[in-house]
């Protein structure tokens, strides 16, 4: 069974420039995750999906973060324009529903995303 | 208030000796879990050990095992018999709830980093 895959690994950009992130969850995974990851420090929640609602979007910084999940599969997290402070792994994570915050998740690989 | 804390922000062990990583959560709760993640150099978050806090029993997975504190919130972890493929950052995470009739997400501690020495 294919794990959590996210791409690309890496991504180097200009500051004012935007990017995209692009998750495909475990098959069968009603709930997905984004996480940012600064250098050093533990991952912290972005946003939340339950199929294709953003049930939880509260961490999410609206005035250039954007997310979206069509069909409640994959998912593409977008930032525009893009500031120095953007730098960081932004990692993609899924579980079976809404209460696999009880049991783990299963995250992928990340994006390590360097602003220029 | 941080909900996770992870003192030690960096380890290290000689290869086949044992290690502990400490962590101690806040949590008003009664019935709830705790995990203990690692990740390698290739970034994946990896599960290691999940422990139920209505169990007393400690949890273990072959050379990784708890020693849960419940009246305390201390959730450590201990590496036996340490190997080089153990080197990794070791995060603690809890569920907590993120805002008011919100399902709970994994909260992450600061991490410690964890070197085995050969």
């Amino acid at each position: 069974e294919a794990g959590v895959v996210q791409s690309p690994r890496y991504k180097i950009i200009e500051k004012k420039q935007p990017v995209a992130f692009w998750c495909n969850p475990i098959s069968g995974h009603n709930t997905l995750y984004w996480y940012r990851q600064n250098l050093g420090q533990g991952p912290e929640l972005l946003i939340r999906y339950e199929n294709e609602e953003a049930v939880d979007d509260s961490q999410l910084p609206k005035d250039r973060f954007s997310a979206e999940r069509l069909k409640g599969v994959d998912s593409t997290l977008k930032i525009q324009p893009a500031e120095l402070g953007d730098s960081a792994v932004y990692l993609c994570a899924s579980s079976p529903g809404a209460g696999g915050a009880d049991y783990g998740y299963t995250f992928g690989s990340g994006t390590r995303l360097t602003v220029v | 208030a941080q909900t996770v804390t992870q003192s030690q922000p960096e380890m290290s062990v000689q290869e086949a000796e044992t290690v502990t990583l400490s962590c101690t959560y806040d949590t008003s709760e009664s019935d709830y879990y705790l995990f203990w993640y690692k990740q390698p150099p290739s970034r994946q978050m990896i599960l290691v050990i999940r422990q139920e806090a209505y169990k007393q029993q400690n949890a273990t997975e072959n050379r990784f095992s708890v020693n849960f504190q419940k009246a305390a919130k201390s959730f450590s972890l201990k590496i036996s018999d340490s190997q080089l493929g153990d080197a990794a950052m070791y995060f603690c995470a809890y569920p907590k709830g993120i805002s008011s009739g919100s399902a709970r997400q994994l909260t992450f501690g600061s991490g410690t980093q964890l070197t085995v020495l050969p």
